[in-house]
């Protein structure tokens, strides 16, 4: 089974500073997906980044980037610029690309807090 | 507008009263899930549906029923409420091809007494 490891409970940025939110995977498969989802405190799952495994190229998305390391099984999110908006939990979560039922969950990590401060 | 929505949002209720908690989207998804959020757990599967009619356990499904009779609707029902279930509550649809974004609810946040 995969497992999702978030080992930053919390983490405080400043507001213009850049952050980098960890998360480490475990699976024996070869492909796969990985996303970070945003919690704000209306509870609403955003999604905010995703990347595919056999893609070797760091997603992007404004702001919000990420480090994959295949290898390693690392998959850190990185903020620039952070804001005010930015303050949430941040969930990791890892998707197999089987096509299967069992394989189509989302198997996410306990969730970083992000702080955001003037 | 593309959503998934659920009902009830916030509920309050004793231990051992029925209750269902309404999920339904309108993007024609096949793929249906329920998840439960706890406190240093992150989300679990509870549920899943691939289709109509199909149904199937995910990683905590005790205490928990599921039915897909339309495609559209996804409800989860607690026959027998127990203060462990009380949680913060996620339903979520796709497409059933996994390259497919899940979208998720606004969720229902459930206290058990």
């Amino acid at each position: 089974a995969q497992t999702v490891t978030q080992s930053q409970p919390e983490m405080s940025v400043q507001e213009a500073e850049t952050v980098t939110l960890s998360c480490t995977y475990d699976t024996s498969e070869s492909d796969y997906y990985l996303f970070w989802y945003k919690q704000p405190p209306s509870r609403q799952m955003i999604l905010v980044i995703r990347q595919e495994a056999y893609k070797q190229q760091n997603a992007t998305e404004n702001r919000f980037s990420v480090n994959f390391q295949k290898a390693a099984k690392s998959f850190s999110l990185k903020i620039s610029d952070s804001q005010l908006g930015d303050a949430a939990m941040y969930f990791c979560a890892y998707r197999s690309a089987l096509n299967t039922g069992t394989a189509s969950k989302l198997t996410f990590g306990t969730g970083t807090r992000l702080q955001v401060t003037l | 507008e593309a959503q998934v929505t659920q009902n009830p949002r916030y509920l309050i209720t004793v231990t051992g009263k029925k209750l269902t908690v309404t999920c339904s989207q309108n993007m024609n998804h096949e793929y249906m899930s329920w998840y439960r959020q706890d406190p240093g757990l992150g989300l679990r599967q509870i549920y899943y549906s691939m289709n109509v009619e199909v149904t199937d356990k995910g990683d905590v499904p005790e205490g928990y029923k599921v039915s897909r009779k339309e495609k559209r609707n996804f409800p989860l029902i607690l026959e027998s409420p127990s203060p462990n279930q009380t949680s913060l509550y996620f339903c979520a649809s796709s497409f059933l091809a996994t390259t497919y974004e899940q979208y998720f609810g606004p969720g229902t946040r459930l206290t058990v007494t």
